[in-house]
This record gives structure tokens, C-alpha cells and sequence, in this order.
């Protein structure tokens, strides 16, 4: 069964620090990977995109790895700020009938305290 | 501005009353799609189209019914809903990503909270 998962469930973090959040996948025939930013209330929003010739890709402070072989993903925030304060969601993309079909993990939810 | 607009954003009803949820995107996107999140689960695919009068289900389709009968409306309905189908939707539009190493942005709508009593 395709499935992704995320670790750790939540994090606390002080304003400025850094952190990583991990995404493990077992999802086959591999498309994309895609990490969201997610805010209380709101519709997800789009960070980073990975096809699998890619290993890294930043978005200003958020910074995705991809290995493909190992089917794991991390998502790096440098120097946080409140506003990263949301719930990131990991996306693979499965190609599936023509199309690709998305599969979601559970999200971590991140809190960045002052 | 580009963007997925649902309605309601907050619905409160009761168990048997139909109600439909409205969404529409101005972007053009062959693709859309419905999904619910719950506490703890990722987001679960509904329904989807692939465009016009295409439609298919998606993980848990049981209980929503969908239409689409223009390429820039996905209404979402629930004929008699019931307290599992309270959670909070979610629906989102992209071009279609066809193949390997293709990929397009998937735009989502600002959710529509539902309960149901």
C-alpha cells in the first residue's frame, strides 16, 4: 500500500532556531515530491516541488531533500520565524493510470515560540 | 487573481438535510479535486475530474456525490449527510500532471468547515 509518513508528529522551536522535518514514503511508480505549508483555517500552500533526478530545492528559508533510493525527504527551516508557525504537509505524487494521483502524509505541525 | 474560491467557509446542518458545496476556480485547470481532512489523517482524495463531465471517485467517495458540468465549477454534494461527514473540505485545482517527472502546482481553496448534527 502507498503511504507517507511524517515524523515527528509536532515540534516546539524557539524563534530563530533551525529545524528538520522528516517524510518517509513507500509510494511506487515515484512522480513528485512536494512539501505544503499549511496555516490554521486555511487551504495548503505550495513550498517545493521534487522530481526524482532532483536531490534539493529552496524556497527562501525552507530548503527540501530528496533521496529517491531511500524514499526519504526532509524538510530544513533556517532561522524561524512565528510565522512558520503551521502544519507541513509532505506529498508524493504516484503516476497512476495516465495521471498522477497524490498522496498525502499527516503533516507535522510546527509551533515557533518567541 | 488566481485562485480556488469555496462556499460556505462554515456550514453547520443537520443528519438527512442535503446540502451542496460550491467550487470554483478562474484559473482554467483541466484538473479538480475534493478532499476532507481529520484530525491526525492526511488529506483523502473524494472525487476528482479530469475535465468536463469527467469524474471519478477518489478514496472515500461513499456519501458525496460531484458534478461538473462546466471546467471552472466542482460542486460537491451530500445528499443525506450524517456526524461521520463532519470534517473539514478542501478543494483544489491544477493542470493536468500527466507522466513521470511532470509535475504542476495543485492549488487549494480556503476549506469549508462542516458540521453535522
Amino acid at each position: 500500500k502507498n503511504q507517507v509518513e511524517q515524523s515527528p508528529q509536532s515540534l516546539i522551536i524557539l524563534e530563530g532556531k533551525n529545524c528538520t522535518l522528516q517524510c518517509n514514503y513507500t509510494v511506487s511508480p515515484f512522480s513528485n515530491l512536494r512539501w505544503y505549508k499549511q496555516d490554521t483555517g486555511r487551504g495548503p500552500v505550495s513550498l517545493t516541488i521534487m522530481t526524482f533526478s532532483e536531490n534539493t530545492k529552496s524556497n527562501g528559508r525552507y530548503t527540501a531533500t530528496l533521496d529517491a533510493d531511500t524514499k526519504q525527504s526532509s524538510l530544513h527551516i533556517t532561522a524561524s520565524q512565528l510565522s512558520d508557525s503551521a502544519s507541513y504537509i509532505c506529498v508524493v505524487s504516484e503516476t497512476s493510470g495516465g495521471y498522477n494521483k497524490l498522496i498525502f502524509g499527516a503533516g507535522t505541525r510546527l509551533a515557533v515560540h518567541p | 487573481e488566481a485562485q480556488v474560491t469555496q462556499n460556505p467557509r462554515y456550514l453547520i446542518t443537520v443528519t438527512g438535510k442535503k446540502l451542496t458545496v460550491t467550487c470554483s476556480q478562474n484559473m482554467n485547470h483541466e484538473y479538480m479535486s475534493w478532499y476532507r481532512q481529520d484530525p491526525g489523517l492526511g488529506l483523502r482524495q473524494i472525487y476528482y475530474s479530469m475535465n468536463v463531465e469527467v469524474t471519478d471517485k477518489g478514496d472515500v467517495p461513499e456519501g458525496y456525490k460531484v458534478s461538473r458540468k462546466e471546467k471552472r465549477n466542482f460542486p460537491l454534494i451530500l445528499e443525506s449527510p450524517s456526524p461521520n461527514q463532519t470534517s473539514l473540505y478542501f478543494c483544489a485545482s491544477s493542470l493536468i500532471p500527466r507522466g513521470s517527472g511532470i509535475s504542476y502546482e495543485q492549488y487549494f481553496g480556503p476549506g469549508t468547515r462542516l458540521t453535522v448534527t
